[in-house]
């Protein structure tokens, strides 16, 4: 396994269009997490899931966005409406549901909304 | 709500030189803090993982502590290398999951 995988990597996309992004866990890893970065800020939560449940939301993930998890292997991370401001890197990782556990981050997917 | 702050923002040390970045977080229930390095344009790499019942984590060059009762950490970094360049994020996890910093923008010269 070579660790989190994330889809698109870059994606352009013209205001009021959706765009999907998709994220593969390292396989045994039962929670996996979204976060938005933009530029010289740290990554921010969004949501994350324990196996196909979504356990928390942000107050960042506005309706225009939504997660899924369907089989507790693969997540999608919607967003329709893109606005100028959705432009960020969105970043997804994975880990154990146990406090211990290091979380393991994707090379996450760059969204330039024009 | 956990609030986490990085101090500097950026640093630049010549070549050799051990360096402190330092970490410091508002909310002392903690599970745990990691520290990750990050790449221009890529995505993080997990560095060190200290529980909140450990003071510190080593990995190599690199050393990380942890005092929860004052709500800090610091990252040590010796002999510094170019290849060290990065930016260098703190984060920590408690009944939310983790909560980064801004991280610190470092710059090893040769």
């Amino acid at each position: 396994d070579t660790g989190v995988s994330q889809n698109p990597r870059h994606k352009i996309t013209k205001r009021g269009q959706n765009v999907t992004f998709r994220c593969d866990p390292i396989s045994e890893h039962n929670r996996l997490y979204w976060y938005r970065q933009t530029l010289g800020q740290g990554p921010e939560f969004l949501t994350y899931f324990q196996n196909e449940a979504q356990l928390e939301k942000s107050r960042l993930l506005s309706d225009r966005f939504s997660a899924e998890r369907p089989k507790g292997s693969f997540s999608t991370l919607e967003i329709q409406r893109t606005e100028q401001g959705d432009s960020a890197m969105y970043l997804c990782a994975s880990s154990l549901a146990i406090v211990e556990n290091t979380i393991y981050f994707g090379e996450g997917s760059w969204l330039t909304v024009v | 709500k956990q609030e986490v702050t990085q101090i500097p923002a950026a640093l630049s040390v010549p070549e050799g030189e051990n360096l402190v970045l330092n970490c410091s977080f508002t909310d002392s229930a903690i599970y745990n803090l990691q520290w990750f390095r990050q790449d221009p344009g890529k995505g993080l790499t997990s560095l060190l993982l200290i529980q909140s019942s450990q003071r510190e984590q080593t990995s190599g060059r690199l050393n990380a502590s942890l005092d929860k009762s004052s709500g800090r950490s610091t990252l040590y970094i010796a002999a510094s290398q170019p290849g060290d360049s990065a930016t260098y994020l703190c984060a920590v996890s408690g009944n939310t999951p983790l909560v980064f910093g801004k991280g610190t923008r470092l710059s090893v010269i040769a």
